[in-house]
């Protein structure tokens, strides 16, 4: 079974441009998750997805980031405009339904200069 | 007070012996409870998850929860230096945030020959 990709893998931009990361969730998981993990701290969640239904966003800087899962399946998370304090590793996450175990993808490291 | 909290470390231990990770929850309301390792540079992969009714066991690692003192434990025998990562700490709440996971900041463990 193929688990969650990402991608890209790598990213690095200058402040103020835009970037998008997509994700594909594992086949059948109809909750998909984003996550920012810090250097040092653990992942923490930026929105939650039920099939296409953002069911929980209410750590997402709306100011800046926008995020889309317009068929339930793949997922994209957008910075605009993007800050030197982004910098950071974004993963995705999924799971068969909601509470029930999660799994990772191998996430986008986002540099921005 | 932080919703999950583990020490940071380094925990470092020699080849064979025992180590111990804690975490502390401050929701008395959580359900579950679960075990991620990751690797440097790596996405988190899921160790064990335990329920509020009891322990588990699987293979080399015992996860241990007190839900008096509201903290969790894994215990790693015989360890290996392969198990040398940082070891995440995931709680899931009760109540309304269902789905919601929420990590600590995750204890480096390091396994010295």
């Amino acid at each position: 079974e193929a688990g969650v990709v990402q991608s890209p893998r790598y990213k690095i931009i200058e402040k103020k441009q835009p970037v998008a990361f997509w994700c594909n969730p594992i086949s059948g998981h109809n909750t998909l998750y984003w996550y920012l993990q810090n250097l040092g701290q653990g992942p923490e969640l930026l929105i939650r997805y039920e099939n296409e239904e953002a069911v929980d966003d209410s750590q997402l800087p709306k100011d800046r980031f926008s995020a889309e899962r317009l068929k339930g399946v793949d997922s994209t998370l957008k910075i605009q405009p993007a800050e030197l304090g982004d910098s950071a590793v974004y993963l995705c996450a999924s799971s068969p339904g909601a509470g029930e175990t999660q799994y990772f993808g191998p996430g986008t490291r986002l540099l921005v200069l | 007070q932080k919703e999950v909290e583990q020490n940071s470390g380094p925990l470092s231990v020699p080849e064979g012996a025992i180590a111990s990770l804690n975490c502390t929850y401050s929701d008395r309301g959580s359900q579950s409870f679960f075990w991620y390792r990751q690797y440097s540079g790596k996405s988190p992969e899921l160790i064990m998850f335990i329920y509020s009714n009891g322990d588990k066991e699987d293979g080399r690692f015992t996860a241990q929860l007190n839900k008096a003192s509201q903290y969790v434990s894994l215990l790693i025998r015989d360890s290996q230096p392969s198990d040398s990562a940082t070891y995440l700490c995931a709680v899931k709440p009760g109540g309304t945030s269902y789905g919601k996971l929420t990590f600590g900041q995750g204890t480096i463990l390091t396994v010295h020959p």
